[in-house]
């Protein structure tokens, strides 16, 4: 069946970049996403990459797709405070149906 | 980006009794939306998926009796928790997703906190 996995953790100290790892299973999947949740609030899109590409840069946000690995990654360069919160890796799967990571929890040390 | 909006924001209610909760679109038409529950400090859990007009298909393992769905225009749907107990206490999110979108991208609302007592 369908599973996206990543890691549940991550420190950084602020500056440093943060890699979020994600590795997923459905090979047909279309896009795939990066959510971001801040505490008691609801997710917001990211970023999201096509499935045939490889890279993605948005302003201090890079995704890299290994289509052949099924792996996905999102750096954050030059990570501050404010970027502490619960990371999700998602990947569509056909209509608006949406199969969601654990969500790696980002802290970022001062 | 599109809004979606979800009311209350938080709900204190005592045990036995139901508790709605509304999700809508503001600036787009949800063909499709979906509610979740997510435990502290854990990833979401997709209950059921809802498309306009029909009924909603819940996820195993979750009570469709327990958790009533109504997705009766573009533009609302509501969970309406019935009976509720304190196990029933959570964070309860809606997404929606519908044109003009076409990554399949989801709009989240802001969450319901629900506490039983």
């Amino acid at each position: 069946g369908e599973d996206v996995e990543q890691s549940l953790f991550l420190s950084v100290r602020e500056g440093d970049s943060s890699v979020i790892n994600c590795t997923y299973t459905d090979s047909s999947s279309t896009y795939l996403y990066w959510y971001k949740q801040e505490p008691g609030a609801g997710l917001q899109l990211l970023t999201y990459i096509f499935s045939n590409m490889d890279m993605k840069q948005d302003q201090r946000l890079t995704v890299l797709l290994n289509k052949k690995d099924k792996h996905l990654s999102l750096r954050i360069a030059d990570t501050q405070t404010g970027d502490s919160a619960i990371y999700f890796c998602a990947e569509s799967i056909g209509g608006f149906k949406t199969i969601f990571g654990a969500g790696t929890r980002l802290f970022v040390k001062a | 980006g599109a809004v979606v909006s979800q009311h209350p924001s938080r709900v204190i209610c005592k045990s036995g009794t139901s508790v709605k909760i509304e999700c809508r679109s503001l600036d787009f038409q949800a063909t499709t939306m979906f509610w979740y529950r997510q435990f502290p400090k854990q990833s979401l859990m997709l209950m059921a998926t809802s498309n306009e007009g029909s009924k909603a298909t819940y996820e195993q393992g979750v009570e469709k009796d327990k958790f009533l769905i109504n997705h009766a225009s573009l533009t609302l749907s509501t969970l309406t928790v019935t009976s509720a107990h304190p196990e029933d206490s959570s964070f309860y999110i809606c997404s929606a997703g519908g044109l003009p979108t076409n990554t399949g991208e989801l709009f989240f609302g802001e969450g319901s906190r629900l506490t039983v007592l």
